[in-house]
């Protein structure tokens, strides 16, 4: 089954709002990743948190993560329309199998 | 710019004739995978190559197999395509497994 599982399965806001999205995971990590992909498109890397982290920043991307609870949320600030897109976590299990696990994804939209 | 390319990026098979996708990098990473992706769900693992080593995942067809005959070049073939396979395919690559993946736009198999 998926490593990862990502709430909502879709979101709808306003531009200039934040959006909020939720991943949980069933097995230990070695590290978590967020992706974006537009329609039709390849995967692009948004961040990397590592196990022993808890948050990390990048622009308008706020990355969290609790290993005890086993999730991670995404938080993207002052959206914009360009900001629409699918987008995934993916985890490194930490049993070194050198590969990713990808959650369902959230549909995100941003209304103009 | 170091980039992952695939070819084409439209492929219309027939049911049952076999079908080669192709994906080159310039990035010159030891890891490449392979990803299907059907509508609307999240990348699944085919295989990937750690340098030479092959490792497929224990559930991908014996209708699909690989081959890498150098750093650079990594190709998809899918001996009898089924209905079932018209999907997304995604390559990507990364320089230490299980860390950041970078993905090529993707192609998308059509089975007639």
């Amino acid at each position: 089954s998926q490593q990862g599982e990502e709430d909502p399965q879709a979101l709808s806001i306003q531009e200039g709002e934040n959006a909020t999205m939720n991943c949980s995971y069933k097995t230990s990590i070695n590290n978590l990743q967020w992706y974006r992909q537009n329609s039709g498109r390849g995967l692009v890397h948004l961040i990397l948190i590592r196990s022993n982290e808890r948050e990390k920043h990048s622009g308008r991307l706020r990355v969290t993560l609790d290993t005890s609870k086993k999730s991670s949320s995404l938080l993207i600030t002052a959206s914009r329309a360009a900001d629409t897109a699918s987008y995934f976590c993916a985890t490194e299990s930490n049993f070194g199998n050198e590969k990713l696990t990808f959650g369902t994804g959230t549909r995100l939209t941003i209304i103009p | 710019d170091a980039m992952v390319i695939q070819n084409p990026r439209y492929q219309v098979t027939q049911f049952g004739k076999p079908v080669t996708l192709s994906c080159s990098q310039t990035l010159n990473h030891n890891v490449m995978y392979w990803y299907q992706q059907k509508s609307s769900q999240a990348p699944k693992l085919l295989f990937h190559y750690y340098d030479k080593d092959f490792n497929n995942e224990a559930d991908t067809p014996d209708n699909f197999q690989s081959r890498r005959p150098n750093t650079s070049f990594c190709f998809l073939d899918i001996r009898s395509p089924g209905l079932g396979d018209a999907a997304m395919y995604l390559c990507a690559t990364s320089e230490v497994a299980g860390e950041t993946q970078y993905f090529g736009p993707g192609t998308r198999l059509l089975v007639l």
